[in-house]
């Protein structure tokens, strides 16, 4: 098994660009979500999804989209990059026991905003 | 709102010693508690959950319901264990995972 994974693993953007970052899993998780990691901030929940078809929102929703087609993919997209978006975000995927379970987390991707 | 506070950003130990990193919640219910460790370029990875009450790597954290805390503790710290740690809250109700903002441990030699 490959558990999660993460493309790109380094990224660069000018300011008002979009890009998807994506997400894969292939333990047949129901939960799967996204944070991102800011020195003294620790992990903040950007979006979250229960299962294909149904997401929503976390800690820290704006200015990203998110889409759950398949149960292994949860892709998060930028629509218009900001330099406050500048961090490093990570997927993870759980089985749902009552609430999310132990979180997997993929290998994370750096995004700088110019 | 549920929450996770961690309040030391960095806790510097000499090997040998004992180490404590500290977690309270706050959360309106029984909650799930984790502890969760990110070595130096590695992936964030599990290293202990309260229910199923193991010790891993000598780690052990204890719920106390009362204090609303969720401690880790070592009693004897190893270089290796040099990391960021996370203290995080499944919130079966919302289905939102929350996370603290981290303990940077670092063991000295």
């Amino acid at each position: 098994n490959a558990g999660v994974t993460q493309t790109p693993k380094f990224q660069v953007l000018k300011t008002g660009q979009s890009m998807t970052l994506q997400c894969a899993q292939d333990m047949n998780h129901e939960y799967m979500s996204w944070y991102r990691q800011d020195p003294g901030m620790g992990l903040r929940l950007i979006h979250y999804s229960v299962g294909a078809g149904i997401t929503d929102q976390g800690e820290v929703p704006n200015g990203y989209n998110v889409s759950r087609s398949t149960t292994e993919d949860f892709p998060l997209r930028l629509l218009s990059a900001a330099p406050s978006q500048t961090s490093v975000y990570f997927c993870a995927s759980s089985r749902l026991a009552g609430g999310p379970d132990t979180q997997y987390f993929g290998p994370g991707t750096r995004l700088t905003v110019l | 709102a549920q929450r996770v506070t961690q309040p030391e950003k960095l806790l510097s130990v000499f090997k040998g010693a004992p180490v404590e990193l500290k977690c309270n919640y706050s959360y309106s219910g029984s909650p799930e508690l984790f502890w969760y460790v990110q070595y130096s370029r590695q992936r964030l990875q599990l290293l202990l959950r309260h229910i199923s009450r193991e010790s891993i790597k000598g780690f052990t954290a204890d719920l106390n319901k009362g204090e609303t805390s969720f401690h880790l503790k070592k009693p004897f710290a190893q270089e290796e264990d040099s990391a960021m740690y996370y203290c995080a809250l499944s919130d079966s109700g919302t289905y939102k995972y929350i996370f603290g903002t981290g303990t940077r441990l670092k063991v000295l030699a």
